[in-house]
């Protein structure tokens, strides 16, 4: 069974830092990952999503690398700003079909950016 | 921007009583997933449909919940009858899958925020 940790659980920095989450998972027989954001009391947002062939994926100040064969991945969020702070969830499509997007998500990690 | 819609956004309610939680997913995705989100269990998938067929339920109680697709606008979860431990956040949300594929992002609802008493 697939299972997904995050660290750190919550993590708080000052604005302009340069921070970076963790992901691990335990089967590497994944199709694809997805790091996504919630806000306090919304959904979540996807942010980036890799495929497993994929080392890596960027959007703006956001880089998300995988690494599949130790079941890792991370999120490296460049000059933080306050906005930024929200729940942070990483999620892996297991390899079941070719058909269903059932993601195992992370717990998640609260982060707070101060300014 | 297109979105999920999930009514009603909060449901109070006394344990026993009938739920009814309601979802429109994004036009023209085909596949919908009901979530359930909680501090202790975090974010569990509870059922997910494609093509308005039901392909995945093994995360749902099936002694009191439900879910179906009347049609391709509507997801609805329901819950008879309710208990305190149904308490938790509800999402919805839709995707575009295709076969080989899937690799279409999720786009979540805001969720339902259901409290049994």
């Amino acid at each position: 069974k697939q299972e997904v940790t995050q660290i750190p659980a919550a993590l708080s920095v000052p604005e302009g830092e340069n921070l970076v989450l963790n992901c691990s998972f335990t089967d590497s027989a994944i199709y694809n990952l997805q790091w996504f954001r919630q806000d306090p009391g919304k959904g979540l947002t996807s942010l980036l999503l890799i495929q497993s062939s994929q080392r890596e994926q960027t959007s703006g100040r956001l880089n998300a690398s995988l690494d599949k064969s130790s079941g890792r991945s991370t999120l490296y969020i460049a000059a933080s700003q306050p906005g930024d702070s929200a729940t942070y969830l990483c999620a892996v499509r297991p390899m079941l079909d070719n058909y269903g997007q059932n993601f195992v998500f992370g717990p998640g990690t609260r982060l707070s950016v101060l300014p | 921007d297109a979105r999920v819609t999930q009514t009603p956004r909060h449901k109070v309610t006394e344990m026993g009583q009938e739920v009814t939680m309601r979802c429109q997913p994004i036009l023209g995705h085909n596949t919908v997933f009901w979530y359930r989100q909680t501090m202790m269990q975090g974010l569990e998938l509870l059922a997910y449909f494609r093509n308005r067929a039901p392909l995945d339920d093994s995360g749902m109680p099936k002694d009191r919940f439900s879910a179906e697709m009347p049609d391709a606008t509507l997801a609805t979860l329901k819950i008879q009858p309710s208990e305190p431990r149904d308490s938790a956040v509800y999402f919805c949300a839709s995707g575009l899958s295709s076969r080989g594929g899937g690799n279409q992002p999720q786009h979540f609802g805001d969720g339902t925020r259901l409290s049994i008493l």
